[in-house]
């Protein structure tokens, strides 16, 4: 089936502002990731879904930063009031669970925060 | 403490000029060693992952292998269509986050 997709390819946004980046993962994928990739870095893990257990949480860089995953489909990071430092890269990811350990990635909303 | 650094930051080679790029890391347990293409503008396309030292895996002109401290993306022949950056992760065992931890990647230009 289809790849998985991201929402909205590029976004440009005001400092202080809050936006949303929606993810759709691969029909059947039961494990969600969020990654950021900033300029010249590698990618960071941001938080981790699997089936209906409590995420992972572990890499958000602060409070304004939340993710929220509908099942095991639809998944929507929010960043709250913006800083110029959230500029990059947002990259979604999923995986088959049960076992299969590779994670194929989407095409990433790109966050430019003025 | 980086736990995956990846070698050389950039490569550039002319076409049909076969090398290697590196990743070395540091886990206290290994679930999985993965390496990913990333063409500009792209998210991450995976190549393949690999589970334990000595274990090889081959896809065209790629090979990746596995040692207990790195792994080597082997390039034979390149033609200009690999040019892209090629990133290496590692997944750790033993609980812990379950996200990968990402080296900065390699990027590589394959001149005609």
């Amino acid at each position: 089936g289809a790849g998985v997709s991201q929402s909205p390819s590029n976004k440009v946004t005001e400092k202080g502002k809050d936006v949303e980046l929606r993810c759709d993962p691969i029909s059947g994928h039961t494990a969600l990731y969020w990654y950021r990739q900033r300029l010249g870095q590698g990618l960071e893990f941001l938080i981790y879904f699997q089936g209906n257990s409590a995420p992972d949480k572990s890499g958000l860089p602060s409070d304004r930063f939340s993710a929220e995953r509908t099942g095991e489909s639809v998944s929507t990071l929010t960043i709250q009031r913006t800083q110029q430092e959230d500029s990059a890269v947002y990259l979604c990811a999923s995986r088959m669970g049960g076992g299969g350990e590779t994670q194929y990635f989407g095409p990433g909303t790109r966050l430019l925060v003025l | 403490e980086d736990q995956v650094t990846q070698s050389p930051e950039a490569l550039r080679l002319q076409e049909g000029e076969s090398s290697s790029l590196n990743c070395s890391y540091t886990v206290s347990g290994l679930r999985g060693l993965f390496w990913y293409r990333q063409d500009p503008g792209k998210g991450p396309e995976f190549l393949f992952t690999l589970y334990s030292a000595g274990e090889e895996k081959e896809k065209e002109r790629l090979k990746a292998t596995l040692t207990k401290k790195e792994s080597f993306l082997h390039i034979t022949a390149p033609k200009p269509e690999d040019s892209a950056t090629y990133l290496c992760a590692v997944q750790e065992s033993g609980g812990g986050a379950d996200g990968l931890t990402f080296g900065k990647g390699t990027h590589l230009i394959i001149q005609p």
